[in-house]
């Protein structure tokens, strides 16, 4: 099984609607992060946790909330989707001593 | 001037060929640097993790950084097909990347 896996794997949706992207991770990583990916922008990060009382806004979290349920599960909302959403996200987890660790991301289209 | 700076290519190289993949940066204060590799449609996949300046081997893969110059590389020998990836470079000040920097990442495509 992947160490970090993410629902759904791709979306279609319209402008407006509420949208949730789910990351689970199976490593015991404490630290979670959601990326966006867009082509020519490179890897932008949106939000991370360091545990599941600790949430910061990374450099875009305009428009995105997230929730930290559990230390294994972050998820991602849109709550009112809008076309320039568009994107490839990742969630990742880190270890202190050997970097972040990628899911396989999430393709969402908003139209 | 961007934090990271990455040339996008595309690079195309013949198999077996020697690849060298650089980014430069303008914050000295970054200390840990990674390398990752993103086949199409797919995350990003750790290559190398390396912490201040030197040097680190593993397998057909180098990592190089020069705080100095604020200059890190990646070298690949022998490069394969399987190489043809898109490899992002990236950095942060703190142990594991509380916000890890990302360059664009650089297209290699290695032919057969």
């Amino acid at each position: 099984d992947a160490d970090v896996t993410q629902t759904p794997r791709n979306r279609i949706t319209k402008t407006g609607k509420r949208i949730m992207l789910e990351c689970s991770q199976t490593k015991g990583h404490d630290r979670m992060y959601w990326y966006r990916q867009d082509p020519g922008l490179g890897l932008q990060l949106i939000y991370y946790s360091f545990d599941v009382k600790d949430i910061n806004k990374g450099e875009i979290s305009d428009g995105y909330s997230v929730s930290r349920q559990a230390q294994a599960k972050f998820s991602l909302s849109l709550e009112s989707a809008i076309p320039n959403q568009t994107a490839l996200y990742f969630c990742a987890t880190s270890d202190p001593d050997r970097g972040q660790f990628f899911g396989p991301g999430t393709r969402l289209t908003v139209l | 001037q961007k934090e990271v700076e990455q040339d996008p290519g595309p690079l195309s190289v013949p198999e077996g060929a020697i690849v060298s993949l650089n980014c430069t940066y303008s914050n000295s204060a970054f200390q840990y640097f990674m390398w990752y590799r993103q086949y199409s449609r797919k995350g990003p996949e750790l290559l190398m993790y390396t912490y201040s300046s030197g040097n680190k081997e593993d397998g057909r893969f180098t990592a190089q950084v020069d705080k100095s110059s604020k200059y890190i590389s990646l070298f690949i020998r022998d490069s394969q097909p399987s190489d043809s990836a898109t490899y992002l470079c990236a950095m942060s000040e703190s142990q594991a990347g509380t916000a890890l920097i990302f360059g664009k990442g650089t297209t290699l495509s290695v032919s057969s």
